[in-house]
């Protein structure tokens, strides 16, 4: 069993819509972890929470602890924003190392 | 604006050689992390480093796997043996403060086994 589950796998849109990527994780955790990876494979941090909401740019995170589930939202898409988005979590007691879904691959058409 | 540098980028290696992939973290983080990706999965934990020491790994880091941080800059990691199924992107993070905190990616390590 993954412990850390997202949907969709794969989400194609039109440039301008509305994304939500959503991440469920069964174990408890001290933060959860939005990542986001290029095609070329390198991967950058977009949000670390614990709770509540955060918000950078066109891209919001929420994470509700009590029912174990993060979204990930991208306002007003663009074709730039084309990557595979990965949902991590710190397993609670860890040193920060990171449990990993398997990603959510969107691609936004022009 | 600081960031973690690995080297090589690609390295091909015959079943059975030892490997050592390099990376360059953040001078002033402390906590530095090892993961890998096969090709078409996720990316998995191997190990953590805090304080000269590993502080936690997965049950892939075996006795094949090694780290260390020679030069107190860059952080290493070792593969004695490869296998055909150590072919893997592999990746070292670093962050300032362990848990809580942001991780930062190198670029990755991308290791072909033949």
């Amino acid at each position: 069993k993954n412990e850390v589950e997202q949907s969709p796998q794969n989400l194609t849109a039109q440039e301008g819509e509305f994304i939500t990527i959503n991440c469920s994780y069964s174990v408890g955790i001290s933060a959860l972890h939005w990542l986001q990876q290029h095609p070329g494979g390198g991967i950058v941090s977009l949000f670390m929470l614990s709770s509540g909401k955060k918000k950078h740019g066109r891209l919001i995170a929420t994470i509700n602890i009590q029912e174990k589930h993060s979204s990930l939202h991208i306002t007003a898409s663009h074709p730039r924003d084309s990557a595979v988005y990965i949902c991590a979590v710190e397993s609670r007691g860890s040193q920060g190392n990171l449990i990993f879904g398997k990603g959510t691959k969107l691609s936004v058409k022009p | 604006e600081p960031e973690v540098t690995q080297t090589p980028s690609h390295q091909v290696t015959q079943m059975g050689q030892e490997v050592i992939l390099r990376c360059v973290p953040i001078s002033n983080h402390l906590y530095f992390y090892w993961y890998r990706q096969i090709l078409g999965q996720k990316v998995e934990f191997l190990v953590s480093f805090y304080n000269n020491e590993i502080s936690e790994k997965s049950e892939i880091f075996d006795d094949q796997f090694s780290v260390e941080r020679p030069d107190g800059s860059n952080f290493t990691l070792k593969i004695r043996s490869t296998k055909l199924e150590d072919s893997a992107m592999y990746f070292c993070a670093n962050n300032d403060g362990g848990a809580y905190n942001e991780q930062f990616f190198g670029p990755g390590t991308r290791l072909t086994v033949l």
